[in-house]
């Protein structure tokens, strides 16, 4: 079945630990996408990728890094210099960027104690 | 800049009445429009889209969105709402080329259906 995985489903770091979200898909899809979930404030866009080895910043990439070494990976790392990371993440994929449909993985909550 | 508004942040509907959801875009160009919707704890899941021709669009489980340039909407609609809407619902706007390429959600509308 193609879809977008996201792994795991609930994550627990302690404060000032940086932490890895996983996101795979494998629906040779060129476009990826990282969002931050918070109650009231709908989906922020943290980073996007319109295609491997490239990847750009998007309203609140502050204390986040990715990467995109592979067409169907799309990892984001959550570091100790974001101030609030406790939230829900969902990666999202796309055949182009912007102006085709996004799928989107189930998510990952991610509790920072 | 890209973005999207929903004004309204919960609405509660019977089971049965109709419903229409609100989006106001703000875009450059043409735009590519999305509905989705989201369960609790879940993922997205697309409704319907608008890329360009009919600006009446039908999705599915029974929704429909009208494209309307001249006030920059494209509300959500279903004429009979099940219990099994209640969801909350985001609209998207996303767009081809340079900057503006990227694909913006709007802050949700929380959907309560009373029995």
């Amino acid at each position: 079945d193609g879809g977008i995985t996201q792994s795991p489903k609930y994550l627990f770091r302690k404060e000032g630990q940086n932490v890895t979200l996983s996101c795979e898909q494998n629906l040779n899809h060129d476009a990826m996408y990282w969002y931050r979930q918070d109650p009231g404030q709908g989906l922020r866009l943290i980073y996007y990728s319109q295609i491997v080895n490239d990847f750009q910043k998007g309203d609140i990439a502050e204390g986040y890094s990715v990467s995109r070494e592979k067409k169907e990976s799309f990892p984001l790392t959550v570091t100790s210099a974001q101030k609030n990371p406790t939230a829900f993440y969902l990666c999202a994929s796309s055949l182009r960027t912007g102006n085709t449909e996004a799928f989107f993985g189930q998510g990952t909550r991610l509790t920072v104690v | 800049a890209q973005s999207v508004t929903q004004p309204d942040i919960h609405i509660t509907v019977s089971e049965g009445a109709s419903l229409e959801l609100r989006c106001n875009y703000s875009y450059g160009a043409t735009p590519y429009l999305f509905w989705y919707v989201q369960s609790p704890g879940q993922g997205l899941q697309l409704l319907l889209k608008y890329f360009s021709g009919d600006t009446l669009v039908q999705g599915i489980k029974g929704f429909e969105a009208e494209f309307k340039r001249s006030q920059s909407s494209f509300n959500l609609r279903k004429p009979s709402v099940h219990w099994s809407d209640a969801a909350e619902y985001f609209c998207a706007v996303g767009g081809y080329g340079g900057a503006t390429n990227k694909l913006i959600f709007g802050t949700g509308t929380l959907l309560a259906v009373q029995p």
